[in-house]
């Protein structure tokens, strides 16, 4: 079955750099784009970013283009967010998902359970 | 930008009603390429409808997806208990390339 199992989240300062990852199962991690998508605590969805099958095409929102980078590995089927310049308005729980095409970013099919990460001086 | 507004904020309904949730981008959502998604609380959401109407592996029938353009309805046809959650609808394809709208808390009355 499967399964997306984020880790990396911690107490971080501001202006300081994290790294998420999320290691995946059960399916053919190089046939799928991966996404990124973060939750503040008692607020809605936010959506971080997406990366391609082949990792050629990294997209990403205003709010982080330029300080987070979505990469993956796929000797070791794991996906990575790294967050530097971090803000206090960073803090929240950061879900990878998968989106279940290899055309245009879309929709996501399976979540992990996410990692929490707070920004505080 | 495409900004989607879901109303009401809240829900209030017994188990067996009918709910109908809606949600409205400020322009047209390509293709209707609009998604929903189901979140409890400490869970990842899930998802529940993609395309604006079809039902995602396992989704049970008495949850349904309609409407096109700028709006966009989930319905679900009787509550059951574990159907009181918050509820995302997510749009695709557009600019900014992925949004969600702020969320429908359905609760029990």
């Amino acid at each position: 079955q499967v399964q997306l199992v984020e880790s990396g989240g911690g107490v971080v300062q501001p202006g300081t750099s994290l790294r998420l990852s999320c290691a995946a199962s059960g399916f053919i991690f190089s046939s799928y784009a991966m996404h990124w998508v973060r939750q503040a605590p008692g607020k809605g969805l936010e959506w971080v970013g997406v990366i391609s099958h082949d990792a050629k095409v990294k997209i990403y929102p205003d709010s982080v283009r330029g300080r987070f980078t979505i990469s993956r590995d796929y000797s070791k089927n794991t996906l990575s967010l790294e967050m530097s310049s971090l803000r206090v308005e960073d803090s929240a729980i950061y879900y990878c998902a998968r989106d279940p095409t290899m055309g245009e970013p879309d929709y996501f099919d399976y979540w992990g359970q996410g990692t929490l990460v707070t920004v505080s001086s | 930008e495409i900004v989607l507004t879901q109303s009401p904020g809240t829900l209030s309904l017994s188990p067996g009603e009918r709910a109908s949730l809606s949600c409205r981008a400020s322009q047209s959502v390509r293709n209707n390429y609009l998604a929903w998604y189901q979140q409890k609380p400490g869970q990842a959401p899930r998802l529940l409808i993609y395309g604006a109407s079809s039902r995602a592996t396992g989704i049970p029938e008495r949850f349904s997806g309609s409407g096109s353009g700028t709006d966009f309805t989930l319905t679900i046809s009787r509550l059951e208990p574990e159907d009181f959650a918050v509820y995302y609808c997510q749009q695709y394809g557009g600019s900014p390339l992925i949004t969600f709208g702020p969320g429908t808390k359905v609760d029990i009355k």
